[in-house]
């Protein structure tokens, strides 16, 4: 039940771009992502709703098909502060289900 | 407060014994979870509180563990006779009603049972 993040893990360069996404077996009300910096408490990015929407964070943006049960999250011109792990959280009921987490290194 | 506040931030205690762990969720929240985060690892639903309903236990993993929410606000989760497994990151988060399932986590307390 857990939904599926992809990569587990990526290493950018400063500046460059990455997709990371998360599907799920079961259908979705909405998609949830959040950052956790090293050490830290996960924080709330954005929250994608049901019709397809786009949001949009600094430059950090998302996506989300319900009829696919995927969300992507699409990270533009990698700034270090992007570094973190992100977590999918899909909303399948009254609670998130979260994905394993895909971490993210951005180098200078 | 401000924020979820979680006490103590670190916690280290032997093999065996007792730990209570506490969370004050955001003033007005309803929906208080916990979570358990080991090394490297996403997050595992342990408990989850709404308002005066019935707690939903389902993540918690042996009977050694529960949590009490006392006056729909402050929240205490005990693992007693603890080993060495349970060593990892606890997260509390809060929620709002009608926040579309935002969750604000706390800090975390970090467990070490050697």
């Amino acid at each position: 039940q857990q939904p599926v993040q992809s990569p587990q893990a990526v290493i950018l360069r400063e500046g460059e771009d990455a997709v990371i996404n998360c599907s799920s077996s079961k259908a979705l009300y909405s998609v949830h992502w959040y950052r956790q910096k090293h050490g830290e408490a996960p924080v709330f990015l954005m929250i994608l709703l049901k019709g397809g929407e786009q949001k949009g964070h600094e430059k950090i943006s998302a996506s989300f098909n319900e009829k696919k049960q995927q969300s992507s999250l699409y990270l533009t011109a990698s700034q270090l502060s992007y570094s973190g792990t992100y977590f999918c959280g899909p909303d399948s009921n009254y609670q998130l289900i979260w994905g394993a987490g895909t971490k993210l290194i951005i180098k200078p | 407060g401000a924020g979820v506040s979680q006490s103590p931030s670190n916690k280290v205690t032997e093999k065996g014994k007792d730990v209570e762990l506490r969370c004050d969720p955001i003033s007005g929240h309803t929906a208080l979870y916990w979570y358990r985060q080991s090394l490297g690892q996403g997050l595992e639903f342990l408990i989850y509180f709404q308002g005066n309903s019935a707690p939903d236990k389902s993540g918690l993993p042996s009977d050694r563990f529960s949590a009490e929410r006392t006056g729909g606000s402050v929240s205490t989760l005990t693992i007693q006779r603890t080993q060495q497994e349970d060593s990892a990151v606890y997260l509390c988060a809060s929620q709002g009603m009608g926040a579309k399932n935002i969750q604000y986590f706390g800090a975390g307390t970090r467990l070490s049972v050697l």
